[in-house]
C-alpha cells in the first residue's frame, strides 16, 4: 500500500538552512505536499508540487522532487525560530476528484540560537 | 473567516461511552475528511466524504461511523469508546482534486 516516510527530528541553528526529507511509495502520485503544524493547531499547507515538476521555489522555501527515487525534500533558507514546528510530507492517494492524502509521521524542526 | 470548525476542543470519555465529534465548513467544499493524529504516526485517515451523500472508509475506520449531514457538515461518531481511540482528531475539507486541504484546530480526546 501507499506509505510516506520521513525522519522524526531535525535541529538547526538560526540562520542556517534546514532540509527535511521524505520518501513515498505511490509512483502514480500527481501531487505532493508539505504541511506545517504549529503547537496546538491544525495543519496548514506550506507548499505543493506537481509530479511533472523537479523543483519549486517560493521565497525561502525550495521543494525538490526526484520521481525516480520517489524522494521529496523541503529546504528552508535562513531558518528562523518561527519556523519551529512539525512538517508533514503528504502524497495524494487515488485518482478521484477528491483529495485524499496520505501523510508521513512528521518531522519536528527545532531552531536554536 | 471561520473555515473548518470542530467541536468540542477537548473531551474525556470512559471506556464504553459514546460521543459524536462535529465538523462544519463554510467554504462550499465538496470533500470532507476525518483524520486522527498519534505521536510518531502522523495523520491517518479514518473516513472521508468525496461529495455530499457519499462516505468511504480510510486507513483506520474500525470503531467509528460518520455522517455527511449536508454539504457543510461531517460528523464522526464513536459508538463504544476504547482507550486505543485516545488521540487528536482533525476534520478537513477540500474543494477538489489537487486543492488544498483546510484543517480544523482539532479535538483532543482521552478515553480512560
Amino acid at each position: 500500500g501507499e506509505d510516506v516516510e520521513q525522519s522524526l527530528f531535525l535541529s538547526v541553528r538560526e540562520g542556517d538552512s534546514s532540509v527535511i526529507n521524505c520518501t513515498y511509495t505511490d509512483s502514480s502520485s500527481t501531487y505532493l505536499y508539505w504541511y506545517k503544524q504549529e503547537p496546538g493547531a491544525g495543519l496548514q499547507l506550506l507548499t505543493y508540487i506537481f509530479s511533472n515538476m523537479d523543483m519549486k521555489q517560493d521565497q525561502r522555501l525550495t521543494v525538490l522532487l526526484n520521481k525516480k527515487d520517489k524522494h521529496l525534500s523541503l529546504r528552508i533558507a535562513d531558518t528562523q525560530t518561527g519556523d519551529s514546528a512539525i512538517y508533514f510530507c503528504a502524497e495524494k492517494s487515488g485518482s478521484g476528484g477528491y483529495n485524499k492524502l496520505i501523510f508521513g509521521a512528521g518531522t519536528r524542526l527545532a531552531v536554536h540560537p | 473567516n471561520a473555515g473548518v470548525t470542530q467541536t468540542p476542543k477537548f473531551q474525556v470519555l470512559k471506556t464504553g461511552q459514546s460521543m459524536t465529534l462535529q465538523c462544519a465548513q463554510d467554504m462550499n467544499h465538496n470533500s470532507m475528511y476525518w483524520y486522527r493524529q498519534d505521536p510518531g504516526m502522523g495523520l491517518r485517515l479514518i473516513y472521508y466524504s468525496a461529495s455530499e451523500g457519499t462516505t468511504d472508509k480510510g486507513e483506520v475506520p474500525n470503531g467509528y461511523n460518520v455522517s455527511r449531514l449536508n454539504k457543510r457538515e461531517f460528523s464522526l461518531r464513536l459508538e463504544s469508546a476504547a482507550p486505543s481511540q485516545t488521540s487528536v482528531y482533525f476534520c478537513a475539507s477540500s474543494g477538489g482534486q489537487g486543492k488544498e486541504l483546510f484543517f480544523g484546530s482539532g479535538t483532543q480526546l482521552s478515553v480512560l
